[in-house]
């Protein structure tokens, strides 16, 4: 069936380092793709999205691009901070099925100061 | 994108009881989805929530321990019936406008049970 893998965490880094989480997915078809962030002890906000192949979504200095060809959606930051400590999920979904969002594990970033 | 509501945020219930999550939202919306996200662990699809008929729930999920309501376009509540401490787990509503623009979340119910 359809699911999405992310990368084992947790993910340390220092402030201003090079951030990827890597995402891959299987899926009959082609989904669309989000990125979503969990703060510690809130709910879930969407970062980034795209829905087709090459598409890259991008917000707050996150990219990801849709390849289709590896079926990945890696998260990248050029120079975290530590207001991005969180965890970060990775999530698909067609538009022809009810609707429902598939999601990968979660991968939690520390960054430190 | 919509704004939500979800009540209480966070709940001790003893096991057996019952608690009711309640989700408001906003603006009228077609799609209502209930998930749950064990601890440490990765959100999984409960049931969507339709509007003037049945939930629909995904494997492994029945509606005898998680009854759910959708009585109008805006409102919809969750209910984990005879619960064990294996419930303990954040309870989240979700709600989609367009699907292609990203799902709206609850900021969840943290529920223990001791």
């Amino acid at each position: 069936g359809d699911s999405v893998t992310q990368m084992e965490g947790p993910v340390t880094l220092s402030e201003e380092a090079f951030l990827t989480i890597n995402c891959t997915y299987t899926a009959t078809g082609y989904p669309s793709l989000f990125w979503y962030v969990q703060y510690p002890g809130e709910g879930l906000q969407l970062l980034l999205k795209a829905t087709k192949a090459d598409d890259k979504g991008s917000n707050k200095g996150f990219e990801a691009t849709y390849r289709k060809e590896t079926t990945s959606f890696h998260l990248e930051k050029g120079s975290v901070q530590v207001s991005d400590s969180a965890v970060y999920f990775c999530a698909l979904t067609f538009s022809s099925n009810t609707g429902k969002l598939i999601f990968g594990q979660g991968t939690t970033l520390q960054v430190k100061p | 994108s919509a704004v939500i509501s979800q009540k209480p945020s966070r709940d001790i219930c003893q096991r057996g009881t019952s608690l009711t999550i309640q989700c408001q939202v906003d603006s009228q919306v077609t799609m209502m989805f209930w998930y749950r996200q064990q601890p440490g662990q990765s959100l999984t699809l409960i049931a969507t929530a339709n509007q003037g008929s049945e939930a629909t729930y995904e494997s492994g999920f029945v509606i005898d321990k998680f009854p759910i309501s959708r009585p109008n376009l805006t409102f919809s509540t969750l209910t984990v019936s005879n619960m064990s401490p294996e419930d303990s787990s954040i309870y989240l509503c979700s709600v989609v406008t367009d699907r292609s623009d990203g799902y709206t979340f609850g900021s969840g119910t943290r529920l223990t049970v001791v």
